[in-house]
């Protein structure tokens, strides 16, 4: 299995809506990402794991909540967004953070629609 | 520094011809530069990468050529379909972190 897999594909709420998006590898991989891509625009990196913990937030605001309950699973929990949030949220993994092997495999994202 | 410059932004080429895609980084320290295609809707998939120790790599139609002097990469598409339309970033990176993506680049290859 060589596929990252994320849910909901689609997800529209509003700005005092609690919602979760929700990632998943059976790759064995150790370190798992959250990216937010909006349009014509590069993924940028928000959140990294690290064998099920936090290793790096890029200064995301705490309306966003990231959350790695096992080493295949990896949500991100949603809270009073703004439109502005709205976007591609895509979820990644590699073998391990750093070091050779680090490739990395995207899902096919979750598009949020903050209304 | 941990900027990644791409270029062309958008690229238009006729079917069965080169597609060439450019980038440039600062920093030294990067040891990592894989490229990734984007169909719009889906996520980034790896296409090739290339590490500082080889000045270039090729896997079927893709091809990447890397000077490390001029700290510059590209990525070449031989015999372009229409089915490579898509964005392609370009990406470097640290022993596996600090991972920066290139600005992208919307390549059409007209049939």
């Amino acid at each position: 299995d060589t596929e990252v897999t994320q849910t909901p594909k689609h997800l529209v709420m509003g700005m005092t809506n609690k919602k979760s998006l929700k990632c998943e590898q059976h790759m064995g991989h150790r370190a798992m990402y959250w990216y937010k891509q909006k349009a014509k625009k590069p993924p940028e990196l928000m959140f990294v794991y690290s064998y099920e913990k936090l290793s790096i937030n890029e200064s995301v605001p705490s309306r966003f909540s990231p959350e790695c309950p096992n080493s295949s699973l990896l949500n991100l929990h949603l809270h009073a967004l703004q439109p502005e949030d709205s976007a591609l949220y895509l979820c990644a993994s590699s073998q391990v953070l750093s070091g050779t092997y680090n490739e990395q495999f995207f899902g096919p994202g979750t598009r949020l629609t903050v209304l | 520094q941990q900027q990644v410059k791409q270029s062309p932004q958008s690229l238009i080429v006729q079917k069965g011809g080169i597609s060439i895609i450019n980038c440039a980084y600062e920093n030294t320290a990067f040891d990592y530069f894989p490229w990734y295609q984007q169909f719009p809707g889906k996520g980034p998939a790896l296409l090739i990468a290339i590490r500082p120790d080889v000045s270039e790599k090729k896997e079927g139609r893709f091809t990447i050529s890397f000077n490390k002097s001029a700290k510059q990469f590209s990525l070449h598409i031989m015999d372009s379909q229409p089915g490579d339309s898509a964005t392609y970033f370009c990406a470097a990176s640290m022993w596996g972190q600090n991972f920066v993506f290139g600005p992208g680049t919307r390549l059409s290859v007209l049939p």
